[in-house]
């Protein structure tokens, strides 16, 4: 059982550059997330989707889309890659039912130079 | 503005003794909380959670303790493990929101011999 699968680990964009986060689960998991991690300040939700063709604004969405054609898949989308994108970026994935934690995946590392 | 909020960044505890990590927080509506765990190069695991109805909830070596009134909660490692030795997170979510969760800072426990 794979759980949250993030692809790439490591990636390194310069300004400007456009490029897409994977993120894929098998647990037949309704809602799907992503947040990002810098220092000094926790895990900042970006966008979510609590099903297939349904996806909302977290707390710091600017600068990223989303879509959710399938339960599966949930990527992320940097359109015009920017420093302020350097991050550590994790896609995570619960049933939508109250007190079901959220299943992480392993992140990727982005730098933007 | 954090809405939960880790204000020790760093945490060091002898192997046997009891870990306290502390988190509060600011918004009255949070009705559920988690503590996470975090490895380097590895996503959160979900460790264990209280929901504000009730004020302690315990699992093995790891108790949760909520304070709705000073509106703080706490997690207890006891006896402290090697292994322990990781950044722990608090996350907060409103009724019916389980997974969208707002994340604390961190607080790096390191467990010694």
């Amino acid at each position: 059982n794979a759980g949250v699968t993030q692809t790439p680990k490591f990636q390194v964009l310069k300004t400007g550059q456009s490029m897409t986060l994977q993120c894929a689960q098998d647990m037949n998991h309704e809602y799907m997330s992503w947040y990002r991690q810098d220092p000094g300040m926790g895990l900042r939700l970006i966008h979510y989707s609590v099903g297939a063709g349904i996806t909302d604004q977290g707390e710091v969405p600017n600068g990223y889309n989303v879509s959710r054609s399938t339960t599966e898949d949930f990527p992320l989308r940097l359109l015009s890659a920017a420093p302020s994108q350097t991050s550590v970026y994790f896609c995570a994935s619960s049933r939508v039912s109250y007190n079901s934690p959220l299943h992480f995946g392993n992140g990727t590392r982005l730098t933007v130079t | 503005d954090q809405q939960v909020k880790q204000n020790s960044p760093s945490l060091s505890v002898q192997e046997g003794r009891i870990s306290i990590l502390n988190c509060d927080y600011t918004n009255s509506m949070f009705d559920y909380f988690l503590w996470y765990k975090k490895y380097p190069a590895e996503g959160p695991t979900f460790l264990i959670s209280i929901s504000s109805i009730k004020d302690k909830n315990e699992d093995g070596r790891f108790t949760v303790f909520l304070n709705k009134s000073a509106k703080h909660l706490s997690l207890h490692i006891v006896p402290s493990q090697p292994g322990d030795s990781a950044v722990y997170f608090c996350a907060a979510s409103l009724t019916g929101t389980a997974s969208k969760l707002t994340f604390g800072t961190g607080t790096r426990l390191q467990v010694t011999l």
